[in-house]
């Protein structure tokens, strides 16, 4: 059974500390993504990688950086938290090629900053 | 500039009859298509797809149909279900470099009303 798994499902947080999301996927697939939901906005893509050590900003990475050191793993760091970083965080991963769109979503970090 | 619309937040729809959620795109580079379902507090998962060479694709109770002329799509949910309940995501990727990114919709919560 395919898996994408994050490291916590809830998180709090303080303002200004650093917040590490992790995200293992066991499908060797080669892209991965990270998303923040929000009500009304949608899934927004704030980076994307698709090889390790690759990384490609998303549609809104600021205040956001990521590290892809090994194939299966892809990490979001918020390097100061701040409270409009209060969101669900979903992780997802893709095999490469044309015809494999179709993303498979980790179950989300539900993160407050307080 | 939003390039998949979902024009209705919200939906509510009697159990036993039919559910229709619509979206539109702009971007003519599009050529698949995916509907996500999410309940809250879980990750999104993938319902159904269609690509661009197809007006109509069938899973069971899921019908997706693809109208490429006025770049509209619509996911049709027969009979509604309680269990249906839940937020869709209308989806869509693109041709070329890049093409593994999907760009989603703002989502349409539906309610099935037992």
């Amino acid at each position: 059974d395919v898996k994408v798994t994050q490291s916590s499902r809830y998180l709090v947080k303080r303002t200004g500390e650093k917040v590490f999301l992790e995200c293992v996927q066991d499908m060797d697939h080669e892209n991965m993504f990270w998303y923040r939901q929000d009500p009304g906005l949608g899934l927004r893509l704030i980076y994307f990688s698709y090889d390790v050590k690759m990384k490609e900003k998303g549609d809104i990475p600021e205040g956001y950086s990521v590290s892809r050191e090994k194939k299966e793993r892809f990490s979001l760091i918020l390097e100061s938290a701040s409270t409009n970083q209060t969101s669900m965080y979903l992780c997802a991963s893709s095999p490469r090629g044309r015809g494999y769109n179709e993303q498979f979503f980790g179950p989300g970090t539900r993160l407050t900053v307080l | 500039d939003q390039q998949v619309k979902q024009n209705s937040p919200s939906l509510s729809v009697q159990e036993g009859r039919i559910s229709i959620l619509n979206c539109d795109y702009t971007n003519s580079m599009f050529d698949y298509f995916l509907w996500y379902k999410k309940y809250p507090a879980e990750g999104p998962t993938f319902l159904i797809s269609i690509s661009s060479i197809k007006d109509k694709n069938e899973d069971g109770r899921f019908t997706v149909f693809l109208n490429k002329s006025a770049k509209h799509l619509s996911l049709h949910i027969v009979p509604s279900q309680p269990g249906d309940s839940a937020v869709y995501f209308c989806a869509a990727s693109g041709a070329g470099a890049g093409s593994y990114q999907l760009t989603f919709g703002k989502g349409t919560k539906l309610s099935v009303i037992p």
